[in-house]
């Protein structure tokens, strides 16, 4: 079965760092480009960007330009979203998401980041 | 940027129909895709490229698209789709290539 594995709630102070991890299974982790998609509380989904998995070039989306990484570890099939000097408006989930046509085919379960003095 | 409206919320009686529109200008010539997204889950998808289901999701689930608006139609309507319905389309003219709309929450009665 194919699957989008992400890692655990994190909690986090203003002005810190977390890295988010979300690894393939089930596929060739090559062939599709990995998205992120924030979702605040109580909100509507916002796209991100992307990382093309072949070249590890990032594409990020209006607003997600530099505190927001993204990174790749091709060895074992994982993708990072990695966000530096955390606000507390970075409070959401931070879900990945497979692409395929222009449409997002398979999505993790998403990772609850909790910014919190 | 693309900009995509959706009603808020839409309300309808088990076994009956629900439709939830996406608007946009001209929404006819972008491809239009549709999710599921439960409560405390991740968004499932339900409709791609206007009108195809994915392997598993019900007949019931439909789409379509014709002018400024496209609609996700449900018929017979179950507790179990109480959920909120997201659109998205791709606009490659912007920055904010893929673009959701804002969201429907559907209450079953």
């Amino acid at each position: 079965q194919v699957h989008l594995v992400q890692s655990g709630s994190e909690l986090k102070k203003p002005g810190a760092s977390v890295k988010v991890s979300c690894m393939a299974s089930g596929y060739s982790f090559s062939n599709y480009y990995i998205n992120w998609v924030r979702q605040a509380p109580g909100q509507g989904l916002e796209w991100m960007g992307w990382i093309n998995t072949k070249t590890g070039e990032p594409t990020y989306g209006q607003g997600f330009t530099g505190r927001f990484v993204f990174s790749l570890d091709t060895s074992v099939g994982t993708a990072y979203l990695q966000i530096n000097g955390l606000k507390a408006d970075d409070t959401a989930v931070y879900y990945c998401a497979r692409l395929w046509n222009w449409y997002f085919d398979l999505w993790g379960r998403g990772t609850l980041v909790t910014v919190s003095a | 940027s693309y900009v995509v409206t959706q009603p808020p919320s839409v309300s309808v009686a088990p076994g009956k129909t629900a439709s939830i529109t996406c608007g946009g200008d001209n929404i006819v010539t972008k491809s239009v895709h549709w999710y599921q997204q439960r409560t405390g889950q991740a968004p499932v998808l339900i409709i791609s490229y206007e009108s195809d289901r994915p392997s598993g999701i019900p007949e019931r689930f439909s789409g379509s698209s014709s002018g400024d608006t496209a609609t996700l139609t449900i018929t017979r309507v179950e507790v179990g789709d109480e959920a909120d319905y997201y659109c998205q389309v791709w606009d490659p003219s912007s920055d904010h290539a893929y673009v959701f709309g804002p969201g429907t929450k559907v209450t079953v009665l």
